[in-house]
């Protein structure tokens, strides 16, 4: 079974330029996060998709983050413009089901740095 | 908003040695304690799941304990090799439905 793909693993780019991020779930999987992880700390929740709807953004700077779950399958979280303190590890997950105890399977994270 | 911590914050191990790191959570609004294990340049793995006050999980040469009474968890790796090099985090879930992650313990096992 693949895991949870995603693409570019590293992105440089210059502050107030726009960067896109994009994550294919695990086939099947319903629900889809994506986290920001900031160097010497853990993962924080940005947003939580349940299939194509929006359902927890609380954590998403909507000035300037905007995300995307079109067909409730592939997603893609944008930044634009990106400034300096951008730059981290934005890791996707995805899982079958929404409970406490439901395992979330990460990608690999793209790791991007704003100069 | 669930305050997660993980001592230490790195170690620094012999190949061969036992070693354990703790994660440390508020006992209340308490679901479910995740370990994972994050090797650089990959996906974090998940190791175990954990529920019910004095769980215990074992894969291999790794195990977990559970004490949700008074808030804490501990990981154990029996005869630490260069493969288990990674940084551990643990994650908190509450009735939120969300993952609280600590900021993990970052292991050097030496050969």
């Amino acid at each position: 079974e693949a895991g949870v793909v995603q693409s570019p693993r590293y992105k440089i780019i210059e502050k107030k330029q726009p960067v896109a991020f994009w994550c294919n779930p695990i086939s099947g999987h319903n629900t889809l996060y994506w986290y920001l992880q900031n160097l010497g700390q853990g993962p924080e929740l940005l947003i939580r998709y349940e299939n194509e709807e929006a359902v927890d953004d609380s954590q998403l700077p909507k000035d300037r983050f905007s995300a995307e779950r079109l067909k409730g399958v592939d997603s893609t979280l944008k930044i634009q413009p990106a400034e300096l303190g951008d730059s981290a590890v934005y890791l996707c997950a995805s899982s079958s089901h929404i409970g406490q105890t439901d395992t979330q399977y990460f990608g690999p994270g793209t790791r991007l740095t704003v100069l | 908003i669930l305050n997660v911590e993980q001592s230490p914050q790195s170690l620094h191990v012999q190949e061969g040695d036992s070693t354990n790191f703790t994660c440390s959570f508020p006992s209340s609004n308490f679901y479910a304690l995740h370990w994972y294990r994050w090797e650089t340049a990959k996906s974090p793995e998940a190791l175990f799941v954990m529920t019910l006050n004095g769980d215990e999980k074992k894969k291999g040469r790794i195990s977990a304990t559970l004490n949700t009474k008074e808030g804490y968890s501990y990981l154990y790796i029996k005869g630490s090799q260069p493969e288990d090099s990674a940084t551990y985090l643990c994650a908190i879930s509450g009735s939120a439905r969300q993952l609280t992650f600590g900021s993990g313990t970052q292991l050097t096992v030496l050969p």
